[in-house]
């Protein structure tokens, strides 16, 4: 199955800072790399994605870069907000069935 | 519908009771996943449906899971003769089609299991 690991485990960071979350895998078939937001007893949302054959996703002050060769794909936010507070995963889907997320980034953004 | 419907939102339950957790996906998606989260984890898989067919449930803990989509719609999640490592936020989300494409979360029931 696919190893996934996120870092920082958790974030702090002033509101308008830029905040950079790290997802690597094990799995070198994945092809699809979700990111989702999670608030505080809410539901996970989906955020933004990328696919294998495309480096990099941007929309408005969200971004994703995507590595490969080495492995790991990264969550770009810039000019932070409070807003932003939340638990972020990284799901990483290989080709089995399903998603595997990982153990989640606690993102705060300070005023 | 809107979105991924989920009932009932907090269920708690006595050691040993059987509980029935249901799901009503976006109207029109083929996929439904099911996933346990314990607190302070992501979510982690249980099981997965491709319309009424029952295609994965490698994640299921034990045979006390049981989950079934009859009609390719609304979902169940069975577990019986509960137990307090039961305790967790069981989420439903759906799909157009595969784990490849964007799942949609519902809010999720929250279990405790005394």
């Amino acid at each position: 199955g696919e190893n996934v690991e996120q870092h920082p485990s958790t974030l702090s960071v002033q509101e308008g800072d830029s905040a950079v979350i790290k997802c690597t895998y094990s799995d070198s078939a994945s092809n699809y790399f979700p990111w989702y937001k999670q608030e505080l007893g809410k539901r996970p949302q989906l955020i933004i994605d990328i696919r294998s054959n495309v480096g990099e996703k941007k929309d408005q002050r969200i971004a994703v870069t995507l590595n490969k060769t080495a492995k790991h794909f990264s969550l770009h936010i810039t000019e932070t907000q409070p807003e932003d507070s939340a638990v972020y995963f990284c799901a990483p889907f290989s080709g089995y069935s399903t998603l595997t997320f990982g153990k989640g980034t606690m993102l705060l953004v300070s005023p | 519908g809107a979105g991924v419907s989920q009932s009932p939102r907090y269920k708690v339950a006595k050691r040993g009771q059987d509980v029935a957790l249901r799901c009503d996906p976006i109207s029109g998606h083929v996929s439904l996943f099911w996933y346990q989260q314990a607190l302070g984890q992501g979510p982690e898989f249980l099981t997965y449906f491709q319309n009424e067919a029952q295609l994965d449930k490698s994640g299921l803990p034990s045979d006390r899971f049981f989950a079934e989509r009859p009609e390719g719609s609304v979902s169940t999640l069975k577990i019986q003769r509960t137990q307090q490592e039961d305790s967790a936020v069981y989420l439903c989300a759906s799909s157009s089609l595969g784990a490849s494409e964007p799942q949609h979360f519902g809010d999720g029931t929250r279990l405790s299991i005394l």
